[in-house]
């Protein structure tokens, strides 16, 4: 089946450094998800991409998705203690339509 | 706003017992999901379901059955409970444009503990 890997597991930075985590899928993609998930809380939705090297950028926060459609990436910009939290890739395609596979999250620790 | 609601926040039952996770969602979302959240594993999910009565198994669905028989709800059942499906249970659900899901939107979680 679909297998989406996401590295790496645990990312800390100093407040103001930058930060990206890595997403790869086994399969290629009809689209990518990225999510947050706060200490304590349940995954957010961030944005989602379609296009082949499509780029979108959030603020201080810049995804990619692959050409090939395989990979993805979220970086974040002069990291800010809000940005704590466990950051998701989502990965929807194959043959289910609408299934969505996670990856094992990055947990990114931002030191003040 | 959208909502998905989960019956419980806390759970704790016995090895064996028969254990029914419920999740309803409001917005006539097509497409539900049941995941697990184990620390350093992610969400693995268990069951995926994109209509009523159409589920189809996700990475994990060992130990595990699922009901739709209204779109609005999508139930998890541990048929026997053991120790090991002792973790975070996360319900989301999604809606389908005809080529693809949008965003997903999560419960706030059942913490199952099984002694």
């Amino acid at each position: 089946g679909q297998q989406v890997m996401q590295i790496p597991q645990y990312q800390h930075v100093q407040e103001g450094e930058d930060f990206t985590t890595y997403c790869n899928s086994s399969t290629t993609l009809s689209n990518i998800q990225w999510y947050k998930q706060r200490p304590g809380g349940h995954p957010v939705f961030l944005i989602q991409l379609v296009k082949s090297g499509e780029v979108k950028k959030q603020k201080r926060l810049t995804f990619q998705f692959g050409e090939a459609k395989k990979n993805s990436s979220l970086h974040i910009t002069a990291t800010q203690t809000t940005d704590v939290g466990t950051y998701f890739c989502a990965g929807e395609g194959g043959t289910s339509y609408g299934k969505l596979t996670f990856g094992q999250g990055t947990i990114l620790t931002v030191h003040p | 706003d959208v909502k998905v609601t989960q019956s419980s926040r806390y759970l704790v039952k016995r090895t064996g017992e028969k254990v029914f996770l419920e999740c309803v969602q409001d917005m006539d979302h097509e497409n539900m999901f049941w995941y697990r959240q184990d620390p350093g594993l992610g969400l693995r999910l268990i069951y995926f379901s994109y209509d009523v009565k159409m589920k189809e198994k996700g990475d994990i669905p060992e130990g595990y059955s699922v009901s739709r028989e209204k779109k609005e709800r999508f139930s998890l059942i541990l048929e026997s409970a053991s120790t090991n499906q002792t973790s975070m249970y996360l319900c989301a659900s999604s809606s389908w444009t005809g080529w693809l899901g949008t965003e997903a939107f999560f419960g706030q979680g059942t913490r199952l503990t099984v002694v």
